[in-house]
């Protein structure tokens, strides 16, 4: 199957802060996904991004297919903002160990 | 509009005991999947189908069993539970071929003492 690797595995911020986390994967995909495991374990859709750029409030994603990566930006972090954040590539969508996300007041 | 619903939530089982959890979806799509997640990974695909009546396993398939006699559910079998299957399970659903947006549901949390 494909290999996905996310960075950081860990990330805490000071509310207010900017981040970005990355999504690298082993092979040519049509699909990436990336999602938010709140706290409850419910695991949120955020983005359908198999290519290019998208954004959705705080939250924006770009994928460089070429290049077999994603990142996902989170500015102004806010407490809800944390989780899990899991990206997924491929026709059954291959998950990524995820990078914990930890918003600090 | 419920989207992907998954029953139990919670359940416990004795090692050797059977269960089935049910997912049902009502966006009318043609693949369903069944994944696990266990303490600090991602999810793992254990079957999925892309259409009534198709089965195909995934990446972790050993000790469970799938069936998709309707299209708007996917039930996935355990017929004889065992300590290793305890694990949060998801089920989840896209359009078409697999190369659209997947939704999940809410997870059914599995304990086999």
């Amino acid at each position: 199957g494909i290999q996905v690797e996310q960075s950081p595995p860990d990330l805490i911020l000071q509310e207010g802060a900017n981040s970005t986390l990355r999504c690298n994967f082993s092979d040519s995909v049509n699909n990436l996904q990336w999602f938010h495991q709140n706290p409850w374990g419910q695991l949120i859709n955020l983005f359908y991004i198999p290519s290019g750029t998208k954004q959705n409030g705080r939250l924006s994603a770009t994928t460089v297919a070429t290049e077999r990566y994603s990142l996902l930006y989170i500015s102004s972090s806010q407490t809800t903002d944390s989780g899990v954040y899991f990206c997924a590539v491929g026709g059954n969508l291959f998950f990524g160990t995820g990078t914990r996300l930890t918003v600090i007041p | 509009n419920a989207g992907v619903t998954q029953t139990p939530k919670f359940r416990v089982l004795k090692t050797g005991q059977s269960m089935t959890l049910l997912c049902a979806q009502d966006m009318n799509h043609e693949y369903m999947y069944w994944y696990r997640q266990d303490p600090g990974m991602g999810l793992r695909l254990i079957h999925y189908s892309v259409g009534e009546g198709t089965t195909a396993k995934g990446e972790v398939p050993d000790g469970y069993n799938v069936s998709r006699l309707k299209k708007q559910n996917f039930l996935l079998g355990l017929e004889s539970a065992a300590p290793s299957q305890t694990s949060v399970y998801f089920c989840a659903s896209s359009y078409a071929d697999g190369y659209t947006e997947a939704f999940f549901g809410q997870g059914t949390r599995l304990t086999v003492v």
